[in-house]
């Protein structure tokens, strides 16, 4: 059975400072791997996703996230945040099936000016 | 926002009494899904469907059931709800020709049960 952690539940960071969101996932064959991010009140948005190839993956709004297969880890990652990045993020791995999503229990992040 | 439309969107119930929520999609995408979102526990699949009265299990499935008698319409019941199902529902749907099976996410149903 796969599974994702999401190491932090909650990131308070001030505005225009860097970010990291942790995630780390276990999973027995290949990988494909995925970020959702939610904004109050709001479904699911896709921020970005890892299929193969480059393990650094390029993302709507300044978003990147590193896949590393030796510690089993999709960490995301912004550079300067912006007061509009306030939202729940996601992780998330499909299963082998390549039909079902398994998600992390999220992390709040908030940004503060 | 891949045609994706729940209702209600947002419904108050009693213990006890059955409950329906609609997923309703536009673009006859084979699989969809029906997720709880609960504070520190993510998304949870509690059914999916890949076809026409084609459903399936998810990791949460102990008393919901679903139908799908329409390729646009995917119906989650609750025969009985309980409190501890008071939750916001997401439905989803998966995209098909491509290789990496992305989801794409509807607005959500605020469930409470008192």
């Amino acid at each position: 059975a796969q599974s994702v952690t999401q190491l932090d539940s909650q990131v308070p960071v001030f505005e225009e400072a860097p970010v990291e969101l942790r995630c780390n996932y276990s999973s027995s064959v290949s990988v494909y791997l995925f970020w959702y991010v939610q904004y109050p009140n709001q479904g699911l948005q896709l921020l970005l996703k890892y299929l193969s190839g480059s393990t650094l993956v390029k993302g709507i709004n300044g978003f990147e996230a590193e896949f590393n297969k030796s510690q089993t880890s999709f960490h995301l990652r912004k550079p300067s945040v912006h007061i509009s990045d306030t939202a729940e993020y996601f992780c998330a791995v499909l299963n082998n099936a390549g039909n079902m999503l398994t998600f992390g229990g999220g992390t709040r992040l908030m940004v503060k000016p | 926002d891949a045609g994706i439309t729940q209702s209600p969107r947002h419904k108050v119930t009693e213990t006890g009494t059955p409950v329906t929520l609609r997923c309703h999609q536009t673009e006859n995408h084979r699989y969809m899904y029906w997720y709880r979102q609960d504070p520190g526990h993510g998304l949870r699949l509690i059914h999916y469907s890949y076809g026409v009265k084609d459903t399936d299990k998810g990791e949460v499935s102990d008393g919901y059931s679903v139908s799908r008698s329409k390729t646009e319409d995917f119906l989650l019941t609750l025969e009985s709800a309980t409190s501890s199902q008071t939750s916001v529902y997401f439905c989803a749907i998966r995209t098909s020709g491509t290789s990496y099976n992305e989801q794409f996410f509807g607005p959500g149903t605020r469930l409470t049960v008192l």
